[in-house]
């Protein structure tokens, strides 16, 4: 898992806390990604980003905030989380460069959040 | 629409005996198909991928998945259970005209008895 990391690993926050999770990829990627996990539920695609670029919003609130400052990190900004929000949030990257469907997407170890 | 339907949730096998875990798929053209294993704790570790070709997979960990067209299946297997491989497996589809958007299944939990 060294290939992609997230930090931190847990977060507890508050309903009106600010807090931004953190991922980078050591692969050379050029796309990554941010999903949701949720217990018993299928991932849920967030964000998709390719060369920096946002290419995909899966109709997220706007309490969560993706920014993509280079090809290597991603960073997800929470804001006024409710508490359904809770889950196990996964970054992964991907080679992507031309949208090829059998690209394979790598995954770090997520971030398990805890909304109060 | 592209859809993935793991019809177990749990899966219990002993150890050494074959397991498989089982995937159905729905598509609008050509099938691209992931396997992943997460360990507690862990994000997904990539098993393997069918593109085309050969309708057996081999993938990690022993680990090998058989596509099967005229059923839209592309079940998980292994000759012989690990107790080290209880996890939770995720089956993942995408379609041929579709970039980037992996559509996963809700995933079965295996658990290999000693």
């Amino acid at each position: 898992e060294t290939g992609v990391t997230q930090t931190p690993r847990h977060l507890v926050m508050g309903m009106t806390n600010k807090k931004s999770l953190k991922c980078e990829q050591h692969l050379g990627h050029n796309a990554m990604y941010w999903y949701k996990q949720s217990a018993k539920k299928p991932l849920e695609l967030m964000f998709v980003y390719n060369f920096k670029e946002q290419t995909e919003n899966n109709s997220v609130p706007s309490r969560f905030s993706p920014e993509c400052p280079n090809s290597s990190h991603l960073f997800l900004h929470l804001h006024t989380l409710q508490p359904e929000d809770s889950a196990l949030y996964l970054c992964a990257s991907s080679q992507d460069a031309a949208g090829s469907p059998t690209d394979t997407q790598y995954f770090g170890p997520g971030t398990r959040l805890t909304v109060l | 629409a592209q859809s993935v339907a793991q019809p177990e949730d749990q899966v219990n096998v002993a150890e050494g005996n074959p397991l498989t875990v089982k995937c159905t798929y729905s598509v609008s053209g050509n099938p691209y198909l992931f396997w992943y294993v997460q360990y507690p704790n862990r994000g997904l570790q990539f098993l393997l991928k069918y593109i085309t070709g050969d309708n057996l997979v081999k993938g990690s960990y022993g680990f090998e998945a058989e596509f099967n067209k005229s059923q839209t299946s592309f079940h998980l297997k292994k000759p012989s259970a690990l107790v080290s491989d209880s996890a939770l497996y995720f089956c993942a589809v995408r379609a041929s005209g579709s970039a980037r958007q992996l559509t996963f299944g809700s995933g079965t939990q295996l658990t290999v008895l000693p």
